[in-house]
């Protein structure tokens, strides 16, 4: 695709459901960062892949997420037993190689009440 | 010690000023250093970046200024206009390349 994309794009989930937030990358691109925006916040780092290396997982805050990407495609960041704290917009970025440009989504606005 | 820490918070300036947002970081392996700009519903942008071998870098009316001694660096918007009004996120990267470390953003105002 032309770039980065994310859904869905609103998300509104009663405290305690799981959910699942998509990112699909740009075509080609190895690299592939999940990060968190809290309103107002700067953003904050949870889960990065690249190729078929081990993704560092030292951003996720609690066992409760976890992400999956199979190859270099799609990636999956599941929130399970939701919290009100989880509520943010959660933003999929990815690049050709680590040390290059990243390019973010439009990002999942995730509101738990 | 992977902070940034952004200053101002937020920046009012007059269409055809200079506006100057500023950052610090500690980690000195940092290798890499950009700025994003962010408009509301969007994700982040990749505005301009440099490398810490390099003191300053321009790209129009956006320059970037780097003091490695000091372990700061800046952005400079000349001729702001009104339409630059956004969030400006800078940022560092790990040497493994694993993550950009954020600021917490600039919230720039342009008036016309």
């Amino acid at each position: 695709g032309a770039g980065v994309s994310q859904s869905p794009s609103n998300k509104v989930t009663e405290k305690g459901k799981d959910v699942e937030l998509r990112c699909d990358p740009i075509s080609g691109h190895t690299a592939l960062y999940w990060y968190r925006q809290r309103l107002g916040q700067g953003l904050e780092f949870l889960i990065y892949f690249q190729g078929n290396s081990a993704p560092d997982k030292s951003g996720l805050p609690s066992d409760r997420f976890s992400a999956e990407r199979t190859g270099e495609s799609v990636s999956t960041l599941t929130i399970q037993r939701t919290q009100q704290e989880d509520s943010a917009v959660y933003l999929c970025a990815s690049s050709l190689a680590w040390e290059t440009e990243a390019f973010f989504g439009q990002g999942t606005r995730l509101t738990v009440v | 010690q992977q902070q940034v820490k952004q200053s101002p918070q937020s920046l009012i300036v007059q269409k055809g000023g200079i506006s100057i947002i500023n950052c610090a970081y500690e980690n000195t392996a940092f290798d890499y250093f950009p700025w994003y700009q962010q408009f509301p519903g969007k994700g982040p942008a990749l505005l301009i970046a440099i490398r810490p071998d390099v003191s300053e870098k321009k790209e129009g009316r956006f320059t970037i200024s780097f003091n490695k001694s000091a372990k700061q660096f800046s952005l400079h918007i000349m001729d702001s206009q009104p339409g630059d009004s956004a969030t400006y996120f800078c940022a560092a990267r790990n040497p493994s390349g694993s993550r950009l470390t954020f600021g917490e953003g600039t919230q720039l105002t342009v008036n016309p």
